[in-house]
């Protein structure tokens, strides 16, 4: 089955503490983006990537970090100077970056206590 | 002014209605619209993609764009308990990047049995 895996599903992490984000996907596509969803609040941009080893910030980059060694894998890092970080995380991919058809994976929801 | 604004809901109708989900938005310069469905817990998946103005059917699914108005519109024929969903526009300007998409809140669908 093509598509896109994040995990875990739900992250508990303590105050201070950095923590990882999977994303991986077996789509073949340049284009992964990461976002963040709030209860209320839109999709918000964080980082993207349209090619391996490059990648750019979104609207909300601050307290984040990426990373994209291989073209399958986008993961993300939430920093403790992320000052707000309990959040849905969504991941997802394009063909390419000029592509409006994303296709998202089922999310990781981060609960820091 | 927000650039995209959609009424978050939660919009009730009776199994078999006619639902009518609409977004408004400022930035003249979108051309591409979509709209995605979001189940709880889940990531976002691709219902309808549009071009410019006009009308789109997959279904019981309808897109309508009125770019004069600022307005597009997501209808839903025959509406069914399964499609109870949150409901997320998404739009972008013509040459926009990666980072050109831009999300509005969603609305939150419930269809009673």
């Amino acid at each position: 089955d093509g598509g896109i895996t994040q995990s875990p599903k739900y992250l508990f992490r303590k105050e201070g503490q950095n923590v990882t984000l999977s994303c991986e996907q077996n789509l073949n596509h340049d284009a992964m983006y990461w976002y963040r969803q709030d209860p209320g609040q839109g999709l918000r941009l964080i980082y993207y990537s349209q090619i391996v080893n490059d990648f750019q910030k979104g609207d909300i980059a601050e307290g984040y970090s990426v990373s994209r060694e291989k073209k399958e894998s986008f993961p993300l890092t939430v920093t403790s100077a992320q000052k707000n970080p309990t959040a849905f995380y969504l991941c997802a991919s394009s063909i390419d970056g000029g592509s409006d058809t994303q296709y998202f994976g089922p999310g990781t929801r981060l609960t820091v206590l | 002014q927000k650039e995209v604004e959609q009424d978050p809901g939660p919009l009730s109708v009776p199994e078999g209605a006619i639902v009518s989900l609409n977004c408004t938005y400022s930035n003249s310069a979108f051309q591409y619209f979509m709209w995605y469905r979001q189940y709880s817990r889940k990531g976002p998946e691709l219902l309808m993609y549009t071009y410019s103005s006009g009308n789109k059917e997959d279904g019981r699914f309808t897109a309508q764009v009125d770019k004069s108005s600022k307005y597009i519109s997501l209808f839903i024929r025959d509406s069914q308990p399964s499609d109870s969903a949150t409901y997320l526009c998404a739009m972008r300007a013509s040459g926009g990047g990666a980072d050109g998409l831009t999300f509005g809140k969603g609305t939150h669908l419930i269809i009673q049995p």
